[in-house]
């Protein structure tokens, strides 16, 4: 079975500032791929990034990146220059294996003040 | 393209009605998932389909719950008799195919769902 945690229910942050949110899995498939999936208050889940398992390199999409470290089953999004917008929900999920479908964490409620 | 499409957005009904949940999959996707939020479970997999075959529905909870897709464009899912503890966000995502976890899935807007 997969898992995912997240250990920060809440985190906030000024804006311009810097964020990490954590994220640990676990898995004993040797491929899978991990996503970090937004919620805002409209509900919508929006891809933020993935990442390949199989790739070293840790994915980045503009203000956001990760710290991908395999064999610790770590996988922490990183949010630049933090936004108003960016206040939401935030879930790490995972997909492996023949099963298709994301297992998702608890998420962490991030909160951008002015 | 117009993305998933859900409906409808809200629904309010009293317990022991009969609750149709619909989506309309991104054209051309070939995976379609229903999840389900919930404070206390947060986000879980309910069913999902592959070219409108159920693959996984080990997380239906139980027999009230049933789920179709009759084509490649639309989902049905469908809860009868309805109880309060059904109450929760119903997501529908869809995806252009497995491939090991490579496509992306894309999520609804999600049906709000309150029973009395």
């Amino acid at each position: 079975a997969q898992t995912v945690t997240q250990s920060q229910p809440e985190m906030s942050v000024q804006e311009a500032e810097t964020v990490t949110l954590s994220c640990t899995y676990d898995t004993s498939e040797s491929n899978y791929y991990l996503f970090w999936y937004k919620q805002p208050p409209s509900r919508q889940m929006i891809l933020v990034i993935r990442q390949e398992a199989y790739k070293q390199q840790n994915a980045t999409e503009n203000r956001f990146s990760v710290n991908f470290q395999k064999a610790a089953k770590s996988f922490s999004l990183k949010i630049s220059d933090s936004q108003l917008g960016d206040t939401a929900m935030y879930f790490c999920a995972i997909v492996g294996g023949s099963q298709g479908n994301l297992i998702f964490g608890k998420g962490t409620k991030l909160s951008v003040k002015p | 393209d117009a993305g998933v499409i859900q409906s409808p957005r809200h629904e309010v009904t009293e317990m022991g009605q009969e609750v149709t949940l619909r989506c309309k999959p991104i054209s051309g996707h070939d995976y379609l998932f229903w999840y389900r939020q919930t404070m206390m479970r947060g986000l879980e997999l309910l069913i999902y389909f592959n070219n409108n075959v159920p693959i996984d529905d080990s997380g239906m909870p139980e027999d009230r719950f049933s789920a179709k897709m009759p084509n490649a464009s639309f989902s049905t899912l469908k809860i009868q008799p309805s109880e309060p503890r059904d109450s929760a966000v119903y997501f529908c995502a869809s995806s252009p195919g497995l491939a090991g976890g490579r496509e992306t899935q894309y999520f609804g807007p999600g049906t709000r769902l309150l029973v009395l």
